[in-house]
């Protein structure tokens, strides 16, 4: 197992359009979690699934935003209709959380820029 | 809002010295994860070290150290003998043994300078 992949790394877009990312956690992972970044913050919490099931979305996260774990694989997140405001770098992680939590692995992340 | 505070957005250390990261955070739980996270220029966060709450004992991973005051709600990050390739961005984090996402803070940006 590679890690945790993402895909793409880098991504430009013009404003209104619609971007989706794609992320591949560890295999043996049951939680996967989509986190955003902007410049000198720390990750702010999108949403996380429990195998194929989303269990918590922010309910800072506008209506734009949507994410899918079909089959407890893979992830993708989708933003409708882009701002500049949604640029930042888009966090995948993963990890397995069942009796104990030992943290999660993340990918490299995608790089959105809206101009 | 149950938050992670680090107060230090900057901080440096001279190769081979002793440095520590400062971390609070706010919660109505008893039962809760800590982490420090290490994100270098450019390249993926990593995990460097864990702590339960419910263990008094710090934890350790060679270099790293934790001193965790569970009272007064604090997580600090040692590093011992620092490297230059500690030079990074680091973050705590927790998670509510019942949440399923972690909260972060904002950062330390650590300089390890030769």
């Amino acid at each position: 197992d590679t890690g945790v992949s993402q895909d793409p790394r880098h991504k430009i877009t013009k404003r209104g359009q619609n971007v989706t990312f794609r992320c591949d956690p560890i295999s043996e992972h049951n939680r996967l979690y989509w986190y955003r970044q902007t410049l000198g913050q720390g990750p702010e919490f999108l949403t996380y699934f429990q195998n194929e099931a989303q269990l918590e979305k922010s309910r800072l996260l506008s209506d734009r935003f949507s994410a899918e774990r079909p089959k407890g694989s893979f992830s993708t997140l989708e933003i409708q209709r882009t701002e500049q405001g949604d640029s930042a770098m888009y966090l995948c992680a993963s990890s397995q959380t069942t009796f104990r939590d030992y943290g999660y692995t993340f990918g490299s992340g995608t790089r959105l820029t809206v101009v | 809002a149950q938050t992670v505070t680090q107060s230090q957005p900057e901080m440096s250390v001279q190769e081979a010295e002793t440095v520590t990261l400062s971390c609070t955070y706010d919660t109505s739980e008893n039962n809760y994860y800590l982490f420090w996270y290490k994100q270098p220029p450019s390249r993926q966060m990593i995990l460097v070290i864990r702590q339960e709450a419910y263990k008094q004992q710090n934890a350790t991973e060679n270099r790293f150290s934790v001193n965790f005051q569970k009272a007064a709600k604090s997580f600090s990050l040692k590093i011992s003998d620092s490297q230059l390739g500690d030079t990074a961005m680091y973050f705590c984090a927790r998670r509510n043994t019942n949440a399923g996402k972690s909260t972060f803070g904002d950062g330390t940006t650590l300089t390890v300078k030769p």
